[in-house]
Order: structure tokens, then sequence, then C-alpha cells
């Protein structure tokens, strides 16, 4: 299976600043197929990157990803409060599709 | 308006089995892959497998293999998922999530189904 690493684990921001989160692959990503999510409590996830890059329907572009291979980031720029939440990183380009373990975005 | 219901928690006894329903509207039900993800408590979501409502062919995790079930009424859009052999770890939020392919991102989620196995 490709083991999604997500890191850090928990980041402390404020409103207006940057955030910038990792997941790195054990294996290549096949065709970059690694997508974002943001979940809060009690809520589904909620698709925000899809092939790394790709902005999901509806969503804002103050998120951003990029990366390829094993490498991947999700740019989340001038943080809005509704954007504190738990974020995953899920491949889906070879079988098992795997996810992060998520990183937790709080009020600083 | 895509719709995807979910049904109700369930509790049940270490061993039973469990069926999670997956009601869908508003789009072409054949046309798109129902994947059940599963999240158990604290922990990141888990892909169980899926499965393609037009063919009725299915895709089940390893881990899975044996205890899981995977199938779909056409005439009424709906996907069920059930799960045998029940343990304390299968204690979770059962998700059903849409998408265009096997291999895609889910756009759309079901509200998730919580499952907890306790005796």
């Amino acid at each position: 299976d490709n083991v999604l690493t997500q890191s850090p684990g928990t980041l402390s921001l404020s409103p207006g600043e940057t955030a910038t989160l990792s997941c790195r692959a054990s294996q290549s990503v096949t065709s970059n197929y690694l997508a974002w999510y943001q979940q809060k409590p009690g809520q589904a996830p909620r698709l925000l990157i899809y092939a790394a890059s790709g902005r999901a329907t509806g969503i804002p572009d103050r998120f951003g990803g990029s990366g390829s291979e094993t490498d991947f980031t999700l740019t989340i720029s001038g943080l809005e409060p509704e954007d504190f939440a738990v974020y995953y990183c899920q491949q889906y380009g070879s079988s098992p599709a795997t996810f992060g373990g998520g990183t937790k975005v709080e009020i600083k | 308006q895509v719709q995807v219901v979910q049904s109700g928690a369930a509790v049940k006894k270490p061993g039973a089995s469990v069926k999670v329903s997956c009601k869908t509207s508003g789009y072409i039900f054949p046309g798109y892959y129902i994947h059940w993800v599963r999240q158990a408590p604290g922990q990141g979501p888990e892909w169980m497998g899926w499965i393609n409502p037009k063919s009725g062919d299915t895709s089940y995790a390893q881990k899975f293999q044996g205890r899981v079930s995977m199938t779909r009424d056409t005439s009424i859009s709906t996907a069920d998922l059930e799960l045998s052999r029940l343990r304390s770890d299968d204690t979770a939020v059962y998700y059903c999530a849409i998408s265009d392919y096997a291999f895609d991102a889910y756009e759309i989620w079901g509200q998730g189904t919580m499952v907890r196995v306790s005796s």
C-alpha cells in the first residue's frame, strides 16, 4: 500500500496567515492522483484539490495544491475563520486508495 | 441537484453483521462509481472498496476481503454495504462517496452512518 505521511500534525496560526501542509508518499503517486480534503467536526470530508493541483468546484482560490511523485503541498493563503479544520491527503492512483493521518489547522 | 442520504446509526454486537444503505438522487445512478470509506474515532479515513452501479463489478480493499459485500439496486438508485463478523475495531462512521471513475477523487459524500460495535 502507498502510505501517506502528513506533517505537521497540528498547525497553530492566526487568521490571515498562510498555512503550508505537507503530504509525503511512500511510493510515487500514479499520475499525481493526489487529493486534499477538509473535514470539520461531525461532517463528511469536503474535496478541495484533485490531481495534485486542480481546484474542485466552488473552492476558493486561496486553496492551492502543488507537488508531484512523492511530495505534495497544500497551501492556504490568508486563512479565513472557516478554514480552521482538519485536512487529509489521499492518493487514488493505485489500489487501495489511501489517506494520510491528517493535519489539524487550529487558531493560535 | 445531487443528493446522497445514508441510513441511520446502528449498534451491533461482536460477530454480528451490519448493512448501511446509500440512497442517491439527482443524477444518473449507473453512470458513477460508489466508494465506501470509513473513519474510526479520531482517525483518518480508510477506503473499503467501490462498486460500479452499471455492471455490479466491485473492488474491495484486501483488509476487508471475505467480510465485506457491496451491492446496488439500480431501480431505487441505492447502494448497500454489508460488513460481517463485526469486531470492536469496526466502530466507525461509514461514508459512501461518488466518483466519475474507479480511480478518482470523491466530490460528493453521504452524511455518514455511525456504526458502534459493543457487547
